[in-house]
């Protein structure tokens, strides 16, 4: 059963504290993204990668790093430089390049990782 | 930069009304839209998408939208709404090369029986 599964749905954290979500997709797809969902903003990008090893920032990298080792993992980092990391976060991913063009609009989302600062 | 309007946050219909959800983006170039929905405790999930060809598209549980490129919207419609409908609707653009999507802040469409 194809999909995309994130990990832990609820974390909890102290302030200082460094955490890291995991995003795994069966997908085969090149492209995985990183959004954070807060009431009334919608989804904000906070880092993509559209293929193992590279990675880019989005709208609001700050306080956050990811990493892309394997095609189909791409945990995302919350660390204790961000302000502000009470939210709901969504990982997505896109099939990204095919025959050398891109075709990666529809993005495929998993469940969420909810995040409380304690 | 893209960027996408969504003014109605939450929008209270009673069954078998209609309904029609704004959507407005700002891009000067070719674009792809895509309309998004939460259901309560489930994935986000593609309600339907415009890349080219016909201005209105269909997607599913009868939900359809216009492309109107002179107004730059992209607005959602449903004849007849259920109680099942009720839930959070994103519009999102692609512009040009953009290798990501971009939201709007949402529309809490809350259906009463």
């Amino acid at each position: 059963d194809g999909g995309i599964t994130q990990s832990p749905k609820y974390l909890f954290r102290k302030e200082g504290q460094n955490v890291t979500l995991s995003c795994e997709q069966n997908l085969n797809h090149d492209a995985m993204y990183w959004y954070r969902q807060d009431p009334g903003q919608g989804l904000r990008l906070i880092y993509y990668s559209q293929i193992v090893n590279d990675f880019q920032k989005g709208d609001i990298a700050e306080g956050y790093s990811v990493s892309r080792e394997k095609k189909e993992s791409f945990p995302l980092t919350v660390t204790s430089a961000q302000k502000n990391p009470t939210a709901f976060y969504l990982c997505a991913s896109s099939i990204g390049r095919v025959g050398g063009a891109f075709l990666g609009h529809e993005q495929f989302f998993g469940p969420g990782t909810r995040l409380t600062v304690l | 930069a893209q960027s996408v309007s969504q003014h109605n946050h939450h929008v209270i219909l009673s069954e078998a009304a209609s309904l029609e959800l704004g959507c407005n983006y700002s891009y000067g170039g070719t674009v792809n839209l895509f309309w998004y929905v939460q259901y309560p405790g489930q994935h986000l999930q593609l309600l339907l998408k415009y890349f080219s060809g016909d201005p209105l598209v269909k997607g599913i549980k009868g939900f359809e939208a216009e492309f109107i490129k002179s107004k730059f919207s992209f607005n959602l419609r449903k004849p007849s709404v259920q109680w099942s409908d009720t839930a959070e609707y994103f519009c999102a653009v692609n512009g040009g090369s953009a290798r990501q999507l971009t939201f709007g802040s949402g529309t809490q469409l809350t259906v009463l029986p």
